[in-house]
């Protein structure tokens, strides 16, 4: 059974600084990888998408990075602000069909 | 192009109620799946259709049911609510057509509340 966790559960950080959001998951065999943002009460806007075949992904001040054989990815946000603060998570895609697996997600706070 | 949309927003029931959540896809795609969000237990999948036929199914009780109409427009069900099934209820759509790189889109939620 695939099981996803994030590490750390919260961060809080002046604005400005670099930092690394974790997630690991325990079975290989993924068909790719996706990094969500939430806002408290909010649905999931998608950040970044990576395929099993990929290594990471750009976007913007954002870079995703995937070691599938590791079992692990990171989410890196470059020159944080205060519009990042939100609750970040990833999640994986075991096989062909659409079933997303979560990790718990990392909340994240910018302060000015 | 239009979001996923998710009808209603809010909702309050009762004990015993059953309760029924509208989605919307983005135009053009045929896969809607729905998730649970939970203080405790995350987001965790319910199931999936794609082109009126559910595909995918996770560990929830048969009161958890859903339909898919031929426009892609999907409901979901819950019969018998329980003070457990307060939660967060996102649909996602997507493509469905399994490819390395078929993003799900999700839509704002519906929060039920069961008092």
């Amino acid at each position: 059974k695939q099981e996803v966790t994030q590490i750390p559960a919260a961060l809080s950080v002046p604005e400005g600084e670099n930092l690394v959001l974790n997630c690991s998951f325990t079975d290989s065999a993924i068909y790719n990888l996706q990094w969500f943002r939430q806002d408290p009460g909010k649905g999931l806007t998608s950040l970044l998408l990576i395929q099993s075949s990929q290594r990471e992904q750009t976007s913007g001040r954002l870079n995703a990075s995937l070691d599938k054989s590791s079992g692990r990815s990171t989410l890196y946000i470059a020159a944080s602000q205060p519009g990042d603060s939100a609750t970040y998570l990833c999640a994986v895609r075991p096989g062909g069909f659409q079933k997303l697996v979560f990790g718990t997600g990392t909340r994240l706070l910018v302060s000015p | 192009k239009a979001g996923v949309t998710q009808t209603p927003r809010y909702l309050i029931k009762t004990r015993g109620q059953q309760v029924t959540l509208s989605c919307s896809p983005i135009s053009g795609h045929r896969s809607v799946s729905w998730y649970q969000q939970t203080p405790g237990q995350g987001l965790q999948f319910l199931f999936e259709y794609f082109s009126e036929t559910q595909r995918n199914k996770g560990n929830f009780p048969g009161r958890f049911s859903g339909r898919q109409f031929s426009n892609s427009r999907s409901e979901m069900n819950v019969s018998t609510l329980e003070l457990g099934d307060s939660a967060l209820y996102l649909c996602a759509s997507s493509l469905g057509q399994g490819g390395f790189t078929d993003t799900q889109y999700f839509g704002p939620g519906t929060r039920l509340t069961v008092l």
